[in-house]
Protein backbone atom coordinates (compact mmCIF):
# COMPACT_ATOMS: atom_id res chain seq x y z
CA UNK A 1 0.00 0.00 0.00
CA UNK A 2 1.35 3.46 -0.58
CA UNK A 3 2.79 5.12 2.43
CA UNK A 4 1.51 8.43 1.23
CA UNK A 5 -1.48 10.65 1.26
CA UNK A 6 -2.36 13.45 -1.38
CA UNK A 7 -5.87 15.49 -2.14
CA UNK A 8 -7.66 13.55 -5.44
CA UNK A 9 -7.65 16.68 -7.38
CA UNK A 10 -6.85 20.64 -7.36
CA UNK A 11 -7.51 23.42 -9.50
CA UNK A 12 -4.91 26.22 -10.50
CA UNK A 13 -4.96 29.23 -12.88
CA UNK A 14 -2.48 29.52 -15.40
CA UNK A 15 0.38 31.12 -14.74
CA UNK A 16 0.59 30.85 -10.84
CA UNK A 17 1.73 28.53 -8.77
CA UNK A 18 0.67 25.28 -8.17
CA UNK A 19 1.06 23.84 -4.43
CA UNK A 20 0.05 19.93 -4.03
CA UNK A 21 0.37 18.50 -0.77
CA UNK A 22 1.51 15.45 -0.03
CA UNK A 23 1.21 13.71 3.69
CA UNK A 24 3.67 10.96 4.25
CA UNK A 25 3.28 10.53 8.26
CA UNK A 26 5.31 7.12 8.90
CA UNK A 27 8.60 8.05 6.40
CA UNK A 28 11.29 6.33 7.53
CA UNK A 29 15.03 7.86 7.62
CA UNK A 30 16.03 5.91 4.68
CA UNK A 31 13.43 6.75 2.24
CA UNK A 32 13.77 9.96 -0.05
CA UNK A 33 10.27 11.53 -1.10
CA UNK A 34 9.58 11.44 -4.73
CA UNK A 35 7.21 13.24 -6.81
CA UNK A 36 6.00 12.15 -10.85
CA UNK A 37 3.44 13.03 -12.84
CA UNK A 38 0.74 11.18 -15.61
CA UNK A 39 -0.60 12.84 -18.27
CA UNK A 40 -2.71 11.72 -20.05
CA UNK A 41 -2.74 8.29 -22.21
CA UNK A 42 1.85 8.73 -21.08
CA UNK A 43 3.72 6.96 -18.95
CA UNK A 44 4.71 8.73 -15.82
CA UNK A 45 7.45 11.36 -15.77
CA UNK A 46 9.54 11.92 -13.01
CA UNK A 47 9.97 15.80 -11.81
CA UNK A 48 12.36 15.39 -8.36
CA UNK A 49 13.19 13.68 -5.31
CA UNK A 50 14.91 14.64 -2.14
CA UNK A 51 15.55 13.05 1.47
CA UNK A 52 15.26 15.95 4.10
CA UNK A 53 16.72 19.31 2.41
CA UNK A 54 14.29 21.24 -0.05
CA UNK A 55 15.57 20.36 -4.06
CA UNK A 56 15.23 22.54 -6.90
CA UNK A 57 15.48 22.18 -10.63
CA UNK A 58 14.18 23.43 -14.09
CA UNK A 59 10.75 21.61 -13.68
CA UNK A 60 9.44 22.08 -10.11
CA UNK A 61 10.88 22.54 -6.12
CA UNK A 62 9.89 20.20 -3.86
CA UNK A 63 9.79 21.27 0.38
CA UNK A 64 10.06 18.67 2.88
CA UNK A 65 8.82 19.64 6.48
CA UNK A 66 11.26 19.44 9.12
CA UNK A 67 9.69 16.73 10.79
CA UNK A 68 9.80 15.17 7.28
CA UNK A 69 5.93 13.91 7.42
CA UNK A 70 4.96 15.83 4.85
CA UNK A 71 6.22 17.73 1.42
CA UNK A 72 4.85 19.99 -1.16
CA UNK A 73 5.85 20.02 -4.89
CA UNK A 74 5.49 23.28 -6.32
CA UNK A 75 4.97 24.36 -9.87
CA UNK A 76 6.08 27.63 -10.23
CA UNK A 77 4.43 28.89 -13.13
CA UNK A 78 1.55 26.46 -13.95
CA UNK A 79 0.90 25.85 -17.95
CA UNK A 80 -1.73 24.02 -19.45
CA UNK A 81 0.40 21.23 -20.15
CA UNK A 82 1.54 20.74 -16.55
CA UNK A 83 -2.12 19.44 -16.79
CA UNK A 84 -1.26 15.93 -14.83
CA UNK A 85 -1.94 13.34 -12.26
CA UNK A 86 0.70 13.95 -9.61
CA UNK A 87 1.99 11.24 -7.55
CA UNK A 88 4.01 11.30 -4.39
CA UNK A 89 5.66 8.43 -3.69
CA UNK A 90 8.34 7.46 -0.67
CA UNK A 91 11.48 4.94 -1.28
CA UNK A 92 14.11 3.52 0.44
CA UNK A 93 17.16 4.91 -0.22
CA UNK A 94 19.50 1.19 -0.43
CA UNK A 95 18.59 -0.87 -2.86
CA UNK A 96 16.79 -0.75 -6.04
CA UNK A 97 12.92 -0.71 -4.37
CA UNK A 98 9.93 0.07 -6.60
CA UNK A 99 7.45 2.89 -6.99
CA UNK A 100 4.56 2.40 -4.80
CA UNK A 101 2.25 4.38 -6.66
CA UNK A 102 -1.00 5.45 -5.28
CA UNK A 103 -4.24 7.33 -6.84
CA UNK A 104 -2.28 10.67 -7.23
CA UNK A 105 -3.79 14.03 -7.03
CA UNK A 106 -5.56 15.30 -10.71
CA UNK A 107 -4.53 19.02 -11.18
CA UNK A 108 -6.39 20.64 -13.89
CA UNK A 109 -4.62 23.71 -14.58
CA UNK A 110 -7.12 26.75 -16.04
CA UNK A 111 -6.89 29.30 -18.43
CA UNK B 1 11.35 11.65 -24.52
CA UNK B 2 12.68 8.67 -22.22
CA UNK B 3 14.22 6.97 -25.07
CA UNK B 4 12.04 3.84 -23.49
CA UNK B 5 10.21 2.31 -26.19
CA UNK B 6 7.62 -0.55 -25.92
CA UNK B 7 5.74 -2.52 -28.47
CA UNK B 8 3.17 -3.00 -29.35
CA UNK B 9 1.00 0.29 -28.57
CA UNK B 10 -2.62 -1.24 -28.55
CA UNK B 11 -3.74 -4.80 -29.01
CA UNK B 12 -6.71 -7.13 -28.23
CA UNK B 13 -6.94 -10.50 -26.80
CA UNK B 14 -9.60 -12.82 -25.71
CA UNK B 15 -9.59 -14.38 -22.23
CA UNK B 16 -7.39 -17.69 -22.38
CA UNK B 17 -4.75 -16.31 -24.90
CA UNK B 18 -1.23 -15.28 -24.16
CA UNK B 19 0.31 -12.54 -24.88
CA UNK B 20 3.92 -10.65 -24.93
CA UNK B 21 4.94 -7.45 -24.66
CA UNK B 22 8.07 -5.36 -25.50
CA UNK B 23 9.85 -3.06 -23.85
CA UNK B 24 13.63 -1.61 -24.90
CA UNK B 25 15.30 0.18 -22.33
CA UNK B 26 17.32 3.59 -22.49
CA UNK B 27 20.87 3.48 -23.39
CA UNK B 28 23.06 2.31 -20.25
CA UNK B 29 20.42 1.26 -18.15
CA UNK B 30 20.76 -2.27 -16.85
CA UNK B 31 17.94 -2.41 -14.88
CA UNK B 32 13.85 -2.80 -16.16
CA UNK B 33 10.94 -2.82 -13.93
CA UNK B 34 7.31 -3.74 -15.16
CA UNK B 35 4.08 -2.15 -13.54
CA UNK B 36 0.17 -2.51 -14.83
CA UNK B 37 -2.24 -0.14 -14.68
CA UNK B 38 -5.94 -0.26 -14.43
CA UNK B 39 -8.22 2.82 -15.36
CA UNK B 40 -8.10 4.84 -12.99
CA UNK B 41 -5.64 3.74 -10.78
CA UNK B 42 -1.83 4.24 -9.94
CA UNK B 43 0.42 1.66 -11.45
CA UNK B 44 1.34 -1.20 -9.40
CA UNK B 45 4.66 -2.88 -9.65
CA UNK B 46 4.82 -6.24 -11.03
CA UNK B 47 8.35 -7.38 -11.25
CA UNK B 48 11.98 -6.07 -11.88
CA UNK B 49 14.97 -7.56 -14.03
CA UNK B 50 18.81 -7.01 -13.05
CA UNK B 51 21.39 -8.90 -15.39
CA UNK B 52 18.84 -11.37 -16.84
CA UNK B 53 17.37 -12.42 -13.68
CA UNK B 54 13.65 -11.47 -11.45
CA UNK B 55 15.02 -9.36 -8.32
CA UNK B 56 11.63 -8.31 -6.71
CA UNK B 57 8.32 -9.35 -7.73
CA UNK B 58 5.04 -7.89 -6.78
CA UNK B 59 1.87 -9.29 -5.78
CA UNK B 60 0.80 -10.77 -9.06
CA UNK B 61 0.71 -14.81 -9.96
CA UNK B 62 2.87 -16.92 -11.89
CA UNK B 63 1.39 -16.46 -14.83
CA UNK B 64 3.15 -12.97 -15.25
CA UNK B 65 6.34 -13.90 -16.10
CA UNK B 66 9.50 -12.31 -17.94
CA UNK B 67 12.42 -11.85 -19.62
CA UNK B 68 15.34 -9.27 -19.59
CA UNK B 69 17.90 -10.10 -22.47
CA UNK B 70 21.83 -9.09 -22.39
CA UNK B 71 21.18 -6.24 -24.29
CA UNK B 72 18.91 -5.15 -21.59
CA UNK B 73 15.78 -5.20 -23.46
CA UNK B 74 13.08 -7.13 -21.43
CA UNK B 75 9.77 -9.10 -22.49
CA UNK B 76 6.62 -9.92 -20.34
CA UNK B 77 4.52 -12.58 -20.77
CA UNK B 78 0.97 -13.46 -19.60
CA UNK B 79 -0.27 -16.49 -19.60
CA UNK B 80 -4.35 -17.79 -19.50
CA UNK B 81 -5.45 -13.53 -20.03
CA UNK B 82 -8.27 -12.91 -17.55
CA UNK B 83 -10.44 -9.96 -18.64
CA UNK B 84 -9.38 -7.76 -15.22
CA UNK B 85 -5.69 -8.06 -16.82
CA UNK B 86 -7.10 -5.45 -18.97
CA UNK B 87 -4.71 -2.27 -18.45
CA UNK B 88 -1.67 -0.24 -19.47
CA UNK B 89 1.27 -2.49 -18.94
CA UNK B 90 4.03 -0.05 -18.24
CA UNK B 91 8.01 -0.48 -18.59
CA UNK B 92 10.78 1.73 -17.23
CA UNK B 93 14.41 1.44 -17.19
CA UNK B 94 17.00 2.58 -14.62
CA UNK B 95 20.54 2.14 -13.49
CA UNK B 96 20.69 -0.05 -10.57
CA UNK B 97 24.05 1.30 -9.15
CA UNK B 98 21.94 4.58 -8.70
CA UNK B 99 20.22 3.14 -6.06
CA UNK B 100 17.24 5.34 -5.48
CA UNK B 101 17.93 7.02 -9.03
CA UNK B 102 14.89 7.73 -11.33
CA UNK B 103 13.21 5.59 -13.27
CA UNK B 104 12.51 6.53 -17.13
CA UNK B 105 9.38 5.00 -18.09
CA UNK B 106 7.93 4.35 -21.90
CA UNK B 107 4.45 5.10 -23.12
CA UNK B 108 3.15 1.72 -22.22
CA UNK B 109 0.82 -1.21 -24.17
CA UNK B 110 -2.66 -0.74 -23.55
CA UNK B 111 -4.46 -4.24 -23.80
CA UNK B 112 -7.94 -5.22 -23.91
CA UNK B 113 -8.81 -8.71 -23.01
CA UNK B 114 -12.42 -9.76 -23.96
Amino acid sequence: DAKTTQPPSMDCAEGRAANLPCNHSTISGNEYVYWYRQIHSQGPQYIIHGLKNNETNEMASLIITEDRKSSTLILPHATLRDTAVYYCIVRALSGNTPLVFGKGTRLSVIA
Amino acid sequence: ETGVTQSPTHLIKTRGQQVTLRCSSQSGHNTVSWYQQALGQGPQFIFQYYREEENGRGNFPPRFSGLQFPNYSSELNVNALELDDSALYLCASSFWDRGAGELFFGEGSRLTVL
